[in-house]
Parts: structure tokens; C-alpha cells; sequence
């Protein structure tokens, strides 16, 4: 089956530094990868998504990068604000399985 | 707000009671999820309708039972719960079934807390 882990089940930093969360996944056959979060009393918010056809994706304050020899994915988030204290999820699709497979979630706690 | 909205916010119910939760969708989306969201664990998948069909039920117990009347709605039935089964559920829609993979726009979930 498709595990999918997070290194650290809380992340603290200072405001305005960057972040990284990172989720490790087994299924080599994976290929398509999100993550989301999940504010107090919310659902998962989706962040951004990256294909197994390219390593890196960024977007608005964040970059996804996907590194598949090792099947490893990190979520950076550029400048981290109070806004962003939340519970980040990586999620997974394996073609093999037709569904998405979630992390256990890693809490992003920001300290001004 | 991410156009999938679920009712009630916050439910209390005893173990012999009855009750449904509601989902819609309004991004015109053609599959609908059902998720269960327990404390320190992954999200686990219920349910999955694409087109108003169910296409996959993961071993989920018979009183959890799913309705799907159209594209836009999505009910869970409660009946005869157990205490374990206090969670958050949330809905989810996504543009097509996930083959090929599709992100899921999730509602803010139902905080059910069974007594």
C-alpha cells in the first residue's frame, strides 16, 4: 500500500523566517502530489499541487519541491506569517490505487 | 470559501438516534467524497461517488450510509453510532474521479460527537 509520512508532527518558527515541511512517500509509482491546510475549525485548504514530471513548483510564498529517488516532498513557505499557523497535510495519488492518501499532518506554529 | 459547504456545522447525537449529514457542491463538479477526520490521524476515506454513482466504499461500517442524489449533493445517514465514531467528517468534491488525479476542494466539516 501507499504510506505517506511527515518528519515532525510540529514545526515552530519565528516570524518572517522560512519554513519547510517535509512528507516522505513509498509508492514509486506515484505522480500526482498536493498539499493543503487545515486551519482551526476548517477544512483542508488546497496550497498547491506539483506532477511527477517536474521537481519544482512554486507559487505564491511557497515552492513545492518533489524529489523522486528518494520519494520525498517538501512544502517551503517563504517569509512565514501568523496567517500561516495551521496543520499542513502532503497528499498523495497513486494511479494504482485511483485515490488521494493523506499524511497525519504537521502543525506550523508562528511566534512573532 | 471554497464552494462546497456541509450542514450541520456541530452535531450531538446519542448512540440510538438518527440523523444525516448534508453536502453540497456548487463548482459543478462530477465526484463527491466523504472523509473522516480523527485526532492525530490521517484522513480516512468513506466514500466516493463520481456521476452519482458509488464508486468506492472502504470498509466502512453499514451505519454510515451514503446518498448521492445528483452531482451537487452528497448525505451521510447516521444510524446506531458508537462513541469511536466521534470525529469531523468532511465532504470533498473534485472535478473528475481521481484517475489522473484532480485536487479536492473540502467543506469546513461536521464536528460529530456521539454520546
Amino acid at each position: 500500500g501507499e504510506n505517506v509520512g511527515l518528519h515532525l508532527p510540529t514545526l515552530s518558527v519565528q516570524e518572517g523566517d522560512n519554513s519547510i515541511i517535509n512528507c516522505a512517500y513509498s509508492n514509486s509509482a506515484s505522480d500526482y502530489f498536493i498539499w493543503y491546510k487545515q486551519e482551526s475549525g476548517k477544512g483542508p485548504q488546497f496550497i498547491i499541487d506539483i506532477r511527477s514530471n517536474m521537481d519544482k513548483r512554486q507559487g505564491q510564498r511557497v515552492t513545492v519541491l518533489l524529489n523522486k529517488t528518494v520519494k520525498h516532498l517538501s512544502l517551503q513557505i517563504a517569509a512565514t506569517q501568523p496567517g500561516d499557523s495551521a496543520v499542513y497535510f502532503c497528499a498523495v495519488f497513486s494511479g494504482g490505487y485511483n485515490k488521494l492518501i493523506f499524511g497525519a499532518g504537521t502543525r506550523l506554529a508562528v511566534h512573532p | 470559501e471554497t464552494g462546497v459547504t456541509q450542514t450541520p456545522r456541530h452535531l450531538v447525537m446519542g448512540m440510538t438516534n438518527k440523523k444525516s449529514l448534508k453536502c453540497e457542491q456548487h463548482l459543478g463538479h462530477n465526484a463527491m467524497y466523504w472523509y473522516k477526520q480523527s485526532a492525530k490521524k490521517p484522513l480516512e476515506l468513506m466514500f466516493v461517488y463520481s456521476l452519482e454513482e458509488r464508486v468506492e466504499n472502504n470498509s466502512v461500517p453499514s451505519r454510515f450510509s451514503p446518498e448521492c442524489p445528483n452531482s451537487s449533493h452528497l448525505f451521510l445517514h447516521l444510524h446506531t453510532l458508537q462513541p469511536e465514531d466521534s470525529a469531523l467528517y468532511l465532504c470533498a468534491s473534485s472535478q473528475d474521479r481521481p484517475a489522473g488525479g484532480h485536487e479536492q476542494y473540502f467543506g469546513p466539516g461536521t464536528r460529530l460527537t456521539v454520546t
